[in-house]
Order: structure tokens, then C-alpha cells, then sequence
């Protein structure tokens, strides 16, 4: 099956530092990424959708300044959440919609997740 | 507004025994709804898969129904086992060039 890879799956930083995430699909081509954030016992929370080649498209409330995303090439996207604070903590998750999406439902395959704590 | 509402929020049950979790929506218009099981600190994890057209579809001991005229399903797990505790996440999809819908998911704890 899909697989997602996430790195680093966990990250401790200090307040005002920036925290790099990485999302790669490994055994197929994605066009789009979706990246995620999801606070304890709540559902995933759509944060933007990232194209292969194009900027993001962010959801309302999200700063686009804050959070960036770079989808260089159709295997990686990155997020880097710049001068993080505590209330950036969470859970970050991405998935990949492969190009053949239509075929199999329009399916998004998962990362494993970051977790992210900003001291 | 496109809803996904998941019942029970938690549930507690012995090693063994059968459980059937329930997934209501009035996303629309309709494309599949899946079912997802979340371990602790870890990313979704497909379970079944079913288009408007499909009633039940099955994954070992993970069955899932659809009724697509009421817009409910549920996800029942057989035997469960230790393993099985988790979270589990109802979402439905409108199609492509639409957002997924999330349910808040229904945290399962199977205890010995």
C-alpha cells in the first residue's frame, strides 16, 4: 500500500525558534499534500493543501506567514512553523492524494504524524 | 454546514467481546465514506472504504455498513483484541477539489 513518511516524529524547541517538518511519499507520486493539526481527543483539523509546483491554499484562520509550506517536487513537502509558541503545540499530520486518486476513491494516505512541543 | 458526528465519544469494553461504533453526516454532495483507526501519537490508518453504492464492506474483523438514504453508518469490530484500542475516525468525502470531512472519532479501550 501508500506509504507516508513524516520526519522528525517528534521535536522539542524553544519559544521563537523555527521547526521544520518534513512529508514524503515513498512509493508513489503525489501532486497534492494535505497538512493537518490535531489537538488531544479532537479530529484532525485541515490547516492547507499544498500542490506540487503552486503556493498552498490555506484554510481561514491559518497564517499563511506563520506556517509555510513548500511542495517542491511530487515525493516531498515541507512545513516549517517560523517563530514557534507554546500555543503551536500539537499534533501535525500530512497525507498525499496519489495521481491515480480517481482510480481509488480519491484517497488521502497518512503520515505517521509529529508531535510538536514548543517550551 | 457538512457535519460528521461519531457516537459514543469513548468506549470501554473486555478483550473478546464485539462493539459497534456509529457515524452520522449530512455531507453533501456524497463521495465515500471511510472509516480510520488512529493508535495513540500515530496518523490515520485506512480501515474500509464505501461509495454510495455500497451497504457493507468488510476488513478481517472490521465490518462497516452504509445507509446512504439516512446518511448513517457504523464500524463494528468482532473479538475484539488489546490491539484494537484506538481511536476511531469516521470520514466522509464530497469528491475531488472538496475538503474531507472529519468526525471527532470514538476512542475504544479494550481492557483484559
Amino acid at each position: 500500500g501508500a506509504v507516508v513518511s513524516q520526519h522528525p516524529s517528534r521535536v522539542i524547541c524553544k519559544s521563537g525558534t523555527s521547526v521544520k517538518i518534513e512529508c514524503r511519499s515513498l512509493d508513489f507520486q503525489a501532486t497534492t499534500m494535505f497538512w493537518y493539526r490535531q489537538f488531544p481527543k479532537q479530529s484532525l483539523m485541515l490547516m492547507a493543501t499544498s500542490n506540487e509546483g503552486s503556493k498552498a491554499t490555506y484554510e481561514q484562520g491559518v497564517e499563511k506567514d506563520k506556517f509555510l509550506i513548500n511542495h517542491a517536487s511530487l515525493t516531498l513537502s515541507t512545513l516549517t512553523v517560523t517563530s514557534a509558541h507554546p500555543e503551536d503545540s500539537s499534533f501535525y499530520i500530512c497525507s498525499a492524494r496519489d495521481l491515480r486518486a480517481f482510480d481509488i476513491g480519491n484517497e488521502q494516505f497518512f503520515g505517521p504524524g509529529t508531535r510538536l512541543t514548543v517550551l | 454546514k457538512n457535519q460528521v458526528e461519531q457516537s459514543p465519544q469513548s468506549l470501554i469494553i473486555l478483550e473478546g467481546k464485539n462493539c459497534t461504533l456509529q457515524c452520522n453526516y449530512t455531507v453533501s454532495p456524497f463521495s465515500n465514506l471511510r472509516w480510520y483507526k488512529q493508535d495513540t501519537g500515530r496518523g490515520p490508518v485506512s480501515l474500509t472504504i464505501m461509495t454510495f453504492s455500497e451497504n457493507t464492506k468488510s476488513n478481517g474483523r472490521y465490518t462497516a455498513t452504509l445507509d446512504a438514504d439516512t446518511k448513517q453508518s457504523s464500524l463494528h469490530i468482532t473479538a475484539s483484541q488489546l490491539s484494537d484500542s484506538a481511536s476511531y475516525i469516521c470520514v466522509v468525502s464530497a469528491g475531488p477539489g472538496y475538503a474531507l470531512n472529519f468526525g471527532k472519532g470514538t476512542s475504544l479501550l479494550v481492557t483484559p
